[in-house]
């Protein structure tokens, strides 16, 4: 089984629309971290935001914004006025407190920006 | 900033050869690892080295691959016969030791791609 699904493959917006993009996670245990990655067209995977179970906080860094909802096991990603230099895949990863360091990616989100 | 750095940035090879995948992780740092990423898949786990041994390693990681921190600086994938497969984006990554299981954020390097022809 998946332990996290992005299931939005593809996404495409106009510049200047907000846009967000999905992740659903599964884990059994109960101290977990959740993570995004951007890899842009260059290929490397840039560190976005890390968050651990215990804070559902939301947050929100300039035109990024996350949603950690565990009720529903989902911690979303919302760009907000999207730019063409926000065009890239977008990972989700999951580290659980008992599997070590291991992270978990889900299948990634590629978000075009149109001009 | 402080970046892991990986060479070559391209590799291509003949199928039964061997490659090794070069990384110099942030200095710091005291975990590191490999993933690996197939063409449009998703990123996926390949090992973990802590302590100059292994701590964790996936279904994909065989006898075919092994991993050696040389010296003090540079961390290596070795893949001893390479398949038609082991085509793919290799990552090395790096995290500060705040323990396992403590979810510290790995720092990745620019990936090589690796051709097995």
């Amino acid at each position: 089984a998946q332990k996290v699904t992005q299931a939005q493959t593809e996404i495409s917006v106009v510049e200047k629309e907000d846009v967000t993009l999905d992740c659903v996670y599964e884990t059994r245990d109960t101290t977990y971290y959740l993570f995004w990655y951007k890899q842009p067209p260059s290929g490397e995977l840039v560190f976005l935001i890390r968050r651990n179970s215990f804070d559902e906080q939301n947050e929100i860094s300039g035109r990024y914004s996350w949603n950690f909802q565990k009720s529903t096991s989902s911690f979303n990603f919302t760009i907000t006025a999207s730019q063409v230099v926000d065009s890239a895949v977008y990972f989700c990863a999951l580290s659980e407190a008992d599997t070590g360091n291991q992270f978990y990616f889900g299948t990634g989100t590629s978000l075009t920006v149109i001009p | 900033e402080p970046e892991v750095t990986q060479t070559p940035s391209h590799q291509v090879t003949q199928m039964g050869q061997e490659v090794i995948l070069r990384c110099v992780p942030i200095s710091n740092h005291l975990y590191f690892y490999w993933y690996r990423q197939i063409l449009g898949q998703k990123v996926e786990f390949l090992v973990s080295f802590y302590n100059n041994e292994i701590s964790e390693k996936s279904e994909i990681f065989d006898d075919q691959f092994s991993v050696e921190r040389p010296d003090g600086s540079n961390f290596t994938l070795k893949i001893r016969s390479t398949k038609l497969e082991d085509s793919a984006m290799y990552f090395c990554a790096s995290s500060e030791a705040l323990g396992m299981g403590q979810g510290e954020k790995l720092f990745f390097g620019s990936g090589t791609q690796l051709s097995v022809l």
